[in-house]
């Protein structure tokens, strides 16, 4: 089985401070994304990676940013953080291979809920 | 453009009823559809996709049929359980829009003994 392993379950930070979520995966899966989880707004896309070092901004990227050093891991980080970014945060990857990409599903990680104060 | 439309929630059934989640999308392409269910306090785990149309995904009793002439993909289940309290994301992966998802915005559904 894919295993998406985020480094933290709960993070609590202050404003202003610079913020790494950590997220690793073992299938050598090629792309991987970083999303956040609203009550009623559902999954939106920050950022994605189709390759290491490799990025594409998403839905909503701003006060974001991304590092892809190695294929397996892939950080967001928060540059300054601010309040409206405390949320669920969920990493996840995607293998490219195959037949059909688009038949491959993505494999997310257990999520991380960080809260700014 | 490419989006996943759900029915709203949240959804509260007793144990054994019949459960029906609406699914209905829009593509450019020829996607590939996939439920998800999240369980409290974790990620989303894939829980059935179909990659063409009249294809029938199940798993774990869940099933959702890919309808291409009414560009739908409900999810259904015969017989509801408690542990089947969750919500579930309907998502679609387009090639012509390279490696992204779209997902609907959930239902959350609870399962009272």
């Amino acid at each position: 089985d894919v295993k998406v392993t985020q480094s933290s379950r709960y993070l609590v930070k202050r404003t202003g401070e610079k913020v790494f979520l950590e997220c690793v995966q073992d299938m050598d899966h090629e792309n991987m994304f970083w999303y956040r989880q609203d009550p009623g707004l559902g999954l939106r896309l920050i950022y994605f990676s189709y390759d290491v070092k490799m990025k594409e901004k998403g839905d909503i990227p701003e006060g974001y940013s991304v590092s892809r050093e190695k294929k397996e891991r892939f950080s967001l980080i928060l540059e300054s953080a601010s309040t409206n970014q405390t949320s669920m945060y969920l990493c996840a990857s995607r293998s490219d291979r195959g037949r059909s990409v688009s038949n491959q599903p993505q494999h997310f990680g257990d999520g991380t809920r960080l809260s700014i104060l | 453009g490419n989006s996943v439309t759900q029915m709203e929630g949240p959804v509260t059934l007793s144990e054994e009823a019949f459960l029906t989640i609406n699914c209905t999308y829009t593509a450019t392409g020829y996607p590939s559809l996939f439920w998800y269910v999240q369980y409290p306090g974790e990620g989303l785990q894939l829980l059935l996709k179909a990659t063409k149309a009249d294809d029938k995904g199940s798993n774990k009793g869940f099933e959702a049929t890919y309808r291409k002439e009414t560009t739908s993909f409900h999810l259904e289940k015969g017989s509801v359980q408690v542990s089947d309290s969750a919500v579930y994301f309907c998502a679609l992966s387009d090639l012509n829009t390279g490696n992204q998802f779209y997902f609907g915005t959930g239902t959350s559904l609870t399962v009272i003994p």
